[in-house]
């Protein structure tokens, strides 16, 4: 059974600091998606990830992957308040066809305080 | 360009009664899925479609039922509601796309309550 672990579970940083939120999962798995969720609101897609040392940046995220460590992450650099949200990775849980099926973490609720 | 849409938003049910959430997409795409979030935790899959007349259980599916009759539609019936089942439900679209990794696209979910 895929398990997926994110770490930290909650994060509080200032405004204009750098920090890393990790994603550890237990099988072999070449994709993974990060995905951003405000309060009361939808998923709202970051990143896909699709194979070993790939690496995505969106202003000021930026995810990678390590498919022999089975790790992600999710480097935020110089935070601002509009980056306050939930952070969840989700890795394909075996899909036969595509991206059917996604074991999602247990997100990061990240506070950027001024 | 509605995207995923989801209906209703909102529902305080009583236990025992039965209700469908309707899910639609207007993208032509193969996949969907239904996902349940509580608090504290992550989505968890509760059944999967792969296309028209297909369909599959995932990591939660019991006191569910889908069925796929169109591409555009799957919705998600509670059978015999129980307060087990409050939560809030994402419905979930994507093109087939086997090793390209396509996007995911997430409903606005619904918020379902069970007394």
């Amino acid at each position: 059974e895929l398990k997926v672990e994110q770490n930290p579970l909650f994060l509080s940083m200032q405004e204009g600091k750098n920090y890393t939120i990790y994603c550890n999962y237990s099988t072999t798995s070449d994709r993974l998606y990060w995905y951003r969720q405000d309060p009361g609101k939808s998923l709202e897609s970051l990143f896909v990830l699709l194979s070993n040392g790939a690496v995505k940046q969106e202003g000021r995220l930026m995810a990678s992957l390590d498919t022999k460590a089975r790790l992600s992450t999710l480097h935020i650099t110089a935070a601002v308040h509009d980056l306050s949200a939930t952070y969840f990775c989700a890795v394909d849980a075996g899909s036969n066809f595509g991206n059917e099926k996604l074991t999602f973490g247990t997100g990061t609720r990240l506070t950027i305080i001024p | 360009n509605a995207g995923v849409t989801q209906t209703p938003k909102f529902q305080v049910l009583k236990t025992g009664q039965s209700m469908t959430l309707q899910c639609a997409q207007d993208m032509n795409h193969e996949y969907m899925s239904w996902y349940r979030q509580d608090p504290g935790m992550g989505l968890r899959l509760i059944h999967y479609s792969v296309g028209a007349g297909i369909t599959d259980q995932g990591e939660v599916p019991n006191g569910y039922n889908v069925s796929r009759s169109t591409t555009e539609d799957f919705p998600l019936r509670l059978l015999s509601a129980a307060p087990s089942q409050t939560s809030v439900y994402f419905c979930a679209s994507s093109r087939a796309g086997g090793s390209s990794g396509n996007t995911i696209y997430f409903g606005e979910g619904s918020w379902l309550t069970v007394v």
